[in-house]
């Protein structure tokens, strides 16, 4: 069994949609990281969070440490928001903090 | 400019071939990581390296990979003799202290032949 789980694996939407992508995690975790990776492969960092929640411009990301849950928001959905939304956690202990990574989620939004 | 660049994009290689991929970040971290990435499947991480050694490693992470950092900028990551199965993706990334977000690189794709 994963570590990390992410649902759903697929997704397809249409632009303006508000969108949700959950990811579980079976292990303690110092910290959570949203990642969005692109066709080109490329891999960016949208959000890291040990508790609550952040914003950043139309992407939400929420955490709630007890129930081992984090949940990425994407409001008005635009097909430039077409990628692979991964969750990858922190593991605690140690100076490493290598990330444990979940499948990834892929988003094709469409006009 | 990329935070992280890697080097090449893209190479091809016979199997049994020696290859290096490079990471060259702008700026100094801490921290220095290599994640793998098959075709399909999800990221894996293989080695980290803190102090100028290497802090962890996979079980993928076998006798034919090794780290450097040759010259205090340039991270390498050299495959002795490569595998048909070492075909993937490779992701450089760095981290500052404490619980410091990553950056990572934006791959290189290698293909064994």
């Amino acid at each position: 069994k994963n570590e990390v789980e992410q649902s759903p694996q697929n997704l397809t939407a249409q632009e303006g949609e508000f969108i949700t992508i959950n990811c579980s995690y079976s292990v303690g975790i110092s910290a959570l990281h949203w990642l969005q990776q692109h066709p080109g492969g490329g891999i960016v960092s949208l959000f890291m969070l040990s508790s609550g929640k952040k914003k950043h411009g139309r992407l939400i990301a929420t955490i709630n440490i007890q129930e081992k849950h984090s949940s990425l928001h994407i409001t008005a959905s635009h097909p430039r928001d077409s990628a692979v939304y991964i969750c990858a956690v922190f593991r605690p202990g140690g100076a490493t903090n290598k990330l444990i990574f979940g499948t990834g989620t892929l988003l094709a939004v469409q006009p | 400019e990329p935070e992280v660049t890697q080097t090449p994009s893209h190479q091809v290689t016979q199997m049994g071939q020696e290859v290096i991929l490079r990471c060259v970040p702008i700026s100094n971290h801490l921290y220095f990581y290599w994640y793998r990435q098959i075709l399909g499947q999800k990221v894996e991480f293989l080695v980290s390296f803190y102090n100028n050694e290497i802090s962890e490693k996979s079980e993928i992470f076998d006798d034919q990979f090794s780290v450097e950092r040759p010259d205090g900028s340039n991270f390498t990551l050299k495959i002795r003799s490569t595998k048909l199965e070492d075909s993937a993706m490779y992701f450089c990334a760095i981290r500052g202290g404490g619980l410091g977000s990553y950056t990572f690189g934006s791959g290189t794709r290698l293909t064994v032949v």
